[in-house]
């Protein structure tokens, strides 16, 4: 049972465009949010969260959207450049008896044409 | 430079030969976890702790073990490794699940 559902495997986007990675979570306990970038050979690398509280965080050229009734969240990339090609990865947070436990999608490789 | 530690980044073994994958780090976090990458089925946890002496299954726990003797160390142990067990494994380390969690640079396993 995927819990944590990133429906699109790749996505390609002109470079200077806005590139937008969507994420459905199907656990209404999940009260935190978290995107994970990875570029090949290398573990991932925390990207920006949100709270459950918000409805959106900023932070430089990435925004993150929470839709908590949708059970959706979304990554915006504006502008998109090159070394913004790699997976990105959903995560979700909730104490499930005493285990603060993170659950992961299954990740969207992001392509930015020069 | 805080960061988290996986050796060895590569092996190649075959089954039934017991391996241990070390995982250490130098951020004085008290939660680490285990993941392993699978092509369609994303990052999922095999074991994590919480402390010292502290811890518990994750998602797909079968096949490992893990201790937690040293709040740095997190080894992940294949008692007895099989071919299903291929995989790409990550350790991880965070203070708190309102933090953002740190992962090492991933070991690559093939068991044939």
């Amino acid at each position: 049972d995927q819990q944590v559902k990133q429906n699109s495997p790749s996505l390609s986007v002109q470079e200077g465009r806005i590139s937008i990675l969507n994420c459905d979570y199907t656990n209404s306990m999940f009260d935190y949010f978290l995107w994970y970038k990875k570029y090949p050979a290398e573990g991932p690398t925390f990207l920006i969260s949100i709270s459950s509280i918000k409805d959106k965080n900023e932070d430089g050229r990435f925004t993150v959207f929470l839709n908590k009734s949708a059970k959706h969240l979304s990554l915006h990339i504006v502008p998109s450049q090159p070394g913004d090609s790699a997976v990105y990865f959903c995560a979700a947070s909730a104490v499930d008896f005493g285990n603060e436990k993170l659950t992961f999608g299954t990740g969207t490789r992001l392509t930015i044409i020069p | 430079e805080a960061q988290v530690t996986q050796n060895p980044r590569y092996l190649i073994t075959v089954t039934g030969k017991k391996l241990t994958v070390t995982c250490s780090q130098n951020m004085n976090h008290e939660y680490m976890s285990w993941y392993r990458q699978d092509p369609g089925l994303g990052l999922r946890q095999i074991y994590y702790s919480m402390n010292v002496e502290v811890t518990d299954k994750g998602d797909v726990p079968e096949g490992y073990k893990v201790s937690r003797k040293e709040k740095r160390n997190f080894p992940l142990i294949l008692e007895s490794p099989s071919p299903n067990q291929t995989s790409l494994y990550f350790c991880a380390s965070r203070q708190r699940r309102e933090y953002e969690q740190y992962f090492g640079p991933g070991t690559r396993l093939t068991v044939t």
